[in-house]
């Protein structure tokens, strides 16, 4: 069974702070998407990485896949009050399709003005 | 282009009863996922459909049906409700395998 884990499950942190969470498995993943989800509205995708190694930036935001394909960080550069919500990461297993995924726990992260 | 709706927003139920959700997929999609979604976890597969047909199943019992119609609108049917099944329910749509589209969720709460 193909598992994924956060970490850290929570992080509140001051507005201009930098920060760094992390999605870790044992399994290889052939793609891993990253998403946001603000209460009360459902995940949007931010990004998909597919190649190990692979760094993409998207504004303040910093996104790098594991050379093995197994784990994925995310960077964020002076945080803000909008980039507070639910941080999650899902793991595709099929190199055909990115619909198919698993999903992590998360990261709940809070933005303090 | 419309994205993902999905009704009713909130529903309470009480145990032992049946509910269906709904979805309509964001325009030119032909493939809905299902996922349910607990308090503080991430969302859990359910099932997914392509083209009116179930095209993989997570681990859930059979209680958790659903169908897809010809405009590639979905349900999901839930029978002999149990308190455990209190959770967001999401819907998700996407076109020939590539990366999925959200709706907001019904909110259904068993009492």
């Amino acid at each position: 069974t193909q598992l994924l884990e956060q970490s850290p499950q929570f992080l509140s942190i001051q507005e201009g702070e930098n920060l760094t969470v992390y999605c870790n498995s044992s399994s290889v993943f052939s793609s891993l998407q990253w998403y946001r989800q603000e209460p009360g509205e459902g995940p949007v995708l931010l990004v998909t990485v597919v190649t190990g190694g692979e760094v993409k930036k998207l504004k303040r935001l910093t996104f790098q896949f594991g050379d093995a394909r197994k784990d994925s960080s995310l960077h964020i550069t002076a945080a803000q009050p909008g980039d507070t919500g639910l941080y999650l990461c899902a793991g595709a297993s099929s190199e055909t399709s990115y619909d198919k995924v698993i999903f992590g726990p998360g990261t709940s992260l809070s933005v303090i003005p | 282009e419309t994205g993902v709706t999905q009704s009713p927003t909130h529903l309470i139920k009480t145990r032992g009863q049946q509910v269906t959700l709904r979805c309509s997929s964001q325009s030119g999609h032909n493939t809905v996922s299902w996922y349910q979604q607990a308090l503080g976890q991430g969302p859990q597969f359910i099932f997914q459909y392509y083209r009116e047909e179930e095209n993989g199943r997570g681990n859930f019992p059979p209680r958790f049906s659903g169908l897809q119609f010809p405009n590639y609108s979905s349900e999901l049917n839930v029978n002999a409700l149990e308190l455990d099944d209190s959770a967001l329910y999401l819907c998700a749509s996407s076109l020939d395998r590539q990366p999925q589209h959200f709706g907001d969720g019904t909110r259904l709460s068993i009492l």
